[in-house]
C-alpha cells in the first residue's frame, strides 16, 4: 500500500540555520503530496502543497519540490526562526485508490534555538 | 471563523466509563475523519466518513464507534474506555473523499483515562 516515510527527529537548529527535512513516498499512482505543521498544542495545520511531478509548494518561506524520479518531497526553509519550532508532516493522498484517506508520515519534531 | 470544531478540548475518563467526541465543520465539506496522536505514534486513523452516510473503518478502530449524524458533524464514541485510550484525538476534514486538497482539522481533544 501507499507509505509515507520522513526523517526522524528531533532536530534542532540554531536560528537562521538552513532547513531540509527529508520526506519519501511510495504509491501507486499520481499522489498529492502535502507538508502539515503542528504547533504545540494545536491541530495540524495545511503548510503546503503539491499535485504533480515537478511542481513546488511554497508557504511563510518554506519550499517542497515534487519529484516523481526520486519519490521525494523534501521540506525546506532557508533561514528558520524560533517561531518555526513545530512538528512537520508529510503526507500523499492517492485519489487512485478511490476514497483512501490521507497517508501520513510520523512527523519530525524541529527545535529552533536563538 | 469558518473550520471544525471539537468538544470538549480536556476529558478525564474513569476506565470503563463512556464517552461522545463531538466535531463539526461548517464548510460544507464532504468527508470526515478521527484521529489520535500519540507520542512517537504519529497520525493514526481510526474511521472516516467519505460522505454522508457512510462510514469506514480505518487503521485503529477497535475500542471505538462514529455516527455521521449529518454532513457537518461526525462524532467519536468510546464505549468503555481503557487507559490504552489516552491520547489526542483530532477530528479533520476534507472538501473531496480522501482527502485530495488537503485536510482543515481541528484543535483537538486531550483524553486522559484513568
Amino acid at each position: 500500500g501507499d507509505s509515507v516515510t520522513q526523517m526522524e527527529g528531533p532536530v534542532t537548529l540554531s536560528e537562521e540555520a538552513f532547513l531540509t527535512i527529508n520526506c519519501t513516498y511510495t504509491a501507486t499512482g499520481y499522489p498529492s503530496l502535502f507538508w502539515y505543521v503542528q504547533y504545540p498544542g494545536e491541530g495540524l495545520q495545511l503548510l503546503l502543497k503539491a499535485t504533480k511531478a515537478d511542481d513546488k509548494g511554497s508557504n511563510k518561506g518554506f519550499e517542497a519540490t515534487y519529484r516523481k524520479e526520486t519519490t521525494s518531497f523534501h521540506l525546506e526553509k532557508g533561514s528558520v526562526q524560533v517561531s518555526d519550532s513545530a512538528v512537520y508532516f508529510c503526507a500523499l493522498s492517492d485519489l487512485s485508490g478511490g476514497n483512501t484517506p490521507l497517508v501520513f508520515g510520523k512527523g519530525t519534531r524541529l527545535s529552533v534555538i536563538a | 471563523n469558518a473550520g471544525v470544531t471539537q468538544t470538549p478540548k480536556f476529558q478525564v475518563l474513569k476506565t470503563g466509563q463512556s464517552m461522545t467526541l463531538q466535531c463539526a465543520q461548517d464548510m460544507n465539506h464532504n468527508s470526515m475523519y478521527w484521529y489520535r496522536q500519540d507520542p512517537g505514534m504519529g497520525l493514526r486513523l481510526i474511521y472516516y466518513s467519505a460522505s454522508e452516510g457512510t462510514t469506514d473503518k480505518g487503521e485503529v478502530p477497535n475500542g471505538y464507534n462514529v455516527s455521521r449524524l449529518n454532513k457537518r458533524e461526525f462524532s467519536l464514541r468510546l464505549e468503555s474506555a481503557a487507559p490504552s485510550q489516552t491520547s489526542v484525538y483530532f477530528c479533520a476534514s476534507s472538501e473531496v473523499p480522501g482527502g485530495g486538497y488537503g485536510y482543515t482539522f481541528g484543535s483537538g481533544t486531550r483524553l486522559t483515562v484513568v
